[in-house]
């Protein structure tokens, strides 16, 4: 029973290119996340989401649209790769807002080219 | 001037060793304290949370926080391989909707 679930796995593509990554949570909870991790293990908050609603975005660059069609999943659609943008993204849940605990997926590995 | 700071390691240590890890932070309200424990490519994983200051004890692993000085530590006792991972401190307002995290000390347990 995978809590927080995250697809793909690996994603490796060419600068400019459009892509998607999708969430998915099976707990219940009312708060989702995205969160960008970096190459020197720094993780920082990217969006935040509560109910559908965006609570959070943290001076993330308008190429990084989430969407939250339902409150069990939170997709992170990304135009324009640039290679900075290369890093291993991770979803997050929580039951509900100003919550300390986390549950993270497995992350999703981008590799822009 | 990062909000948390962590040093990376990377620390090695022998199997038995007692692990300190620390963090300090610079925002004194910053209330709630967190470590995660984050295995090679896999998501963090919640190890120990604490509120304001004082000590949490889980098993072999011990979560300290000064808040007179900014200062939060996690003690692993008796450690083993198995523990080797990277340790994450996380902090957070109470009433905010965010994590802030230190960026992780890479821990290596020796068998």
């Amino acid at each position: 029973d995978t809590a927080v679930s995250q697809t793909p796995k690996y994603l490796v593509t060419q600068m400019g290119n459009d892509k998607s990554i999708k969430c998915e949570q099976n707990l219940g909870h009312d708060t989702m996340y995205w969160y960008k991790q970096d190459s020197k293990k720094f993780l920082k908050i990217m969006f935040s989401y509560n109910n559908k609603e965006l609570i959070i975005n943290e001076t993330v660059p308008n190429r990084f649209s989430p969407k939250s069609p339902d409150k069990a999943h939170l997709n992170l659609h990304i135009n324009s790769l640039e290679l900075g943008d290369s890093a291993v993204y991770f979803c997050a849940s929580s039951p509900q807002l100003s919550t300390d605990t986390q549950y993270f997926g497995p992350g999703t590995r981008l590799t822009v080219l | 001037q990062k909000e948390v700071e962590q040093d990376p390691g990377p620390l090695s240590v022998p199997e038995g060793a007692i692990v300190s890890l620390n963090c300090t932070y610079s925002n004194s309200a910053f209330q709630y304290f967190m470590w995660y424990r984050q295995y090679s490519r896999k998501g963090p994983e919640l190890l120990m949370y604490t509120y304001s200051s004082g000590n949490k004890e889980d098993g072999r692993f011990t979560a300290q926080v000064d808040k007179s000085s900014k200062y939060i530590s996690l003690f692993i006792r008796d450690s083993q391989p198995s523990d080797s991972a990277t340790y994450l401190c996380a902090t957070q307002i109470q009433g905010a909707q965010k994590l802030v995290f230190g960026q992780g000390t890479r821990l290596t347990i020796n068998p």
